[in-house]
């Protein structure tokens, strides 16, 4: 059965930093392409970041250069890396699988990051 | 990377079709079958109904489809029912190699 359990959200100061982990079951992360996507209370999804099986990463426009997209292949496990948080950061955020299709088939349950003082 | 366009709500009575417009660009919608849609109920994580414009993945009821002419992508349910009262969004592949969301649009079942 695949499964992606979020882990890492938490409340966090901005300029502060928080790395999110995304565990994968059922299937090889590494295989396939993985996504952040994110989405603010009460707002819409937003897509922040992906890894292709390659390797090579992309970033929305709103998070290149504070956020960094990684795996552990011997984990199984999805990362994101978020640096100089802002308050326009607050979202849930989910992992999502992407079995090179450019569709996202399955998500996680959410971890909430919050910025504020 | 703007996001592509969807009304914000829509509404039907029970038995009833409505239909979901997804406006993109020729970078987006417009240049690929790779247009998928998703439904998000409060509180839950969005769940995959439409891949690759017209696809629907096993489990998904056939009164769910879905079309493209140009630069929109649409969503149509039929038979309305109930349980699909939820947000819908709709997703394209870009030329830049990156993903973008329509902004969401309510359906509310009367």
């Amino acid at each position: 059965e695949v499964q992606l359990v979020e882990s890492g959200g938490g409340l966090v100061q901005p300029g502060g930093s928080l790395r999110l982990s995304c565990a994968a079951s059922g299937f090889t992360v590494s295989s396939n392409y993985m996504s952040w996507v994110r989405q603010a209370p009460g707002k819409g999804l937003e897509w922040v970041s992906v890894i292709y099986s390659g390797g090579s990463t992309y970033y929305a426009d709103s998070v290149k250069g504070r956020f960094t997209i990684s795996r552990d292949n011997s984990k199984n496990t999805l990362y994101l890396q978020m640096n100089s948080l802002r308050a326009e950061d607050t979202a849930v955020y989910y992992c999502a699988r992407d079995l090179r299709k450019y569709y996202f088939d399955y998500w996680g349950q959410g971890t909430l990051v919050t910025v504020s003082s | 990377q703007s996001a592509l366009t969807q009304p914000p709500s829509v509404s039907g009575s029970p038995g009833q079709s409505v239909t979901i417009s997804c406006t993109g660009t020729s970078s987006d919608v417009g240049s690929y079958n790779r247009v998928s849609w998703y439904q998000q109920p409060p509180g839950t994580a969005p769940k995959l109904m439409i891949y690759e414009v017209s696809n629907r993945p096993s489990g998904v009821p056939d009164r769910f489809s879905g079309s493209k002419s140009g630069n929109t992508a649409s969503l149509t349910i039929s038979g309305l029912q109930a349980e699909d009262e939820a947000d819908y969004y709709c997703s394209s592949y870009t030329s830049s190699s990156t993903w973008v969301f329509g902004g969401g649009t309510k359906l509310t079942v009367l």
